[in-house]
């Protein structure tokens, strides 16, 4: 099993629809939950960071976070062609030496249909 | 947000030539940065953890004598690709992370490398 699942897509919704992404991972010792974005040919860009359970909303976007069930989400509101990228989930088990890498996701490509 | 700039975006050299990519932190000090590199519709590998002032961490399978890094200052880590073929070719991307680790990282745009 690898440590972070996420489904490559690709996934292709209308302008204004709400996009749901979500990754799976196996590791109980992930504290630290990201969500990138990325365009072609471009480096990631963060776009939320939480830190343990919980939801944290930033305009259009909610990320949600279950240890319980090792499952985070990705929430997209108002979908707008600008979303279309690839979102990449990312982890880590927190400060201190090897425990700052991340572990990523294999990313999931969206496009957002005018 | 921390602005993180790599430089060049992309370079072709010919083969057995050495190639230097630099990733510099523009507005905070960066004690920890980290390489990674991507092929295409792939996730991000990560190839080595570069601490300022001292030796680099690589991941198993990367080659430390083709892949030099150095972190020479709190706002600059440089990769050389020496001796690169054209199986090197590849985007290189580097982040880093603040000093007093907050959890995130912060990515250069990326190093777009071709090897003739």
């Amino acid at each position: 099993q690898k440590e972070v699942e996420q489904d490559p897509g690709p996934l292709s919704v209308p302008e204004g629809a709400i996009v749901s992404l979500n990754c799976t991972y196996s590791n109980s010792a992930f504290q630290y939950f990201m969500w990138y974005r990325q365009y072609s040919r471009k480096g990631p860009e963060l776009l939320m960071y939480t830190y343990s359970s919980g939801n944290k909303e930033d305009g259009r976007f909610t990320a949600q976070v279950d240890k319980s069930s090792k499952y985070i989400s990705l929430f997209i509101r108002d979908s707008q062609p600008s979303d279309s990228a690839t979102y990449l989930c990312a982890m880590s088990a927190g400060s201190g030496g090897s425990n700052y890498k991340l572990t990523f996701g294999k990313g999931t490509l969206l496009t957002v249909n005018p | 947000g921390a602005v993180v700039s790599q430089h060049p975006s992309w370079v072709i050299c010919k083969s057995g030539t050495s190639v230097k990519i630099e990733c510099r932190s523009l507005d905070f000090q960066a004690t920890t940065m980290f390489w990674y590199r991507q092929f295409p519709k792939q996730s991000l590998m990560l190839m080595a953890t570069s601490n300022e002032g001292s030796k680099a961490t690589y991941e198993q399978g990367v080659e430390k004598d083709k892949f030099l890094i150095n972190h020479a200052s709190l706002t600059l880590s440089t990769l050389t690709v020496t001796s690169a073929h054209p199986e090197d070719s590849s985007f290189y991307i580097c982040s880093a992370s603040l000093a007093g680790f907050t959890g995130e990282l912060f990515f250069g745009e990326g190093s777009r490398l071709t090897v003739l």
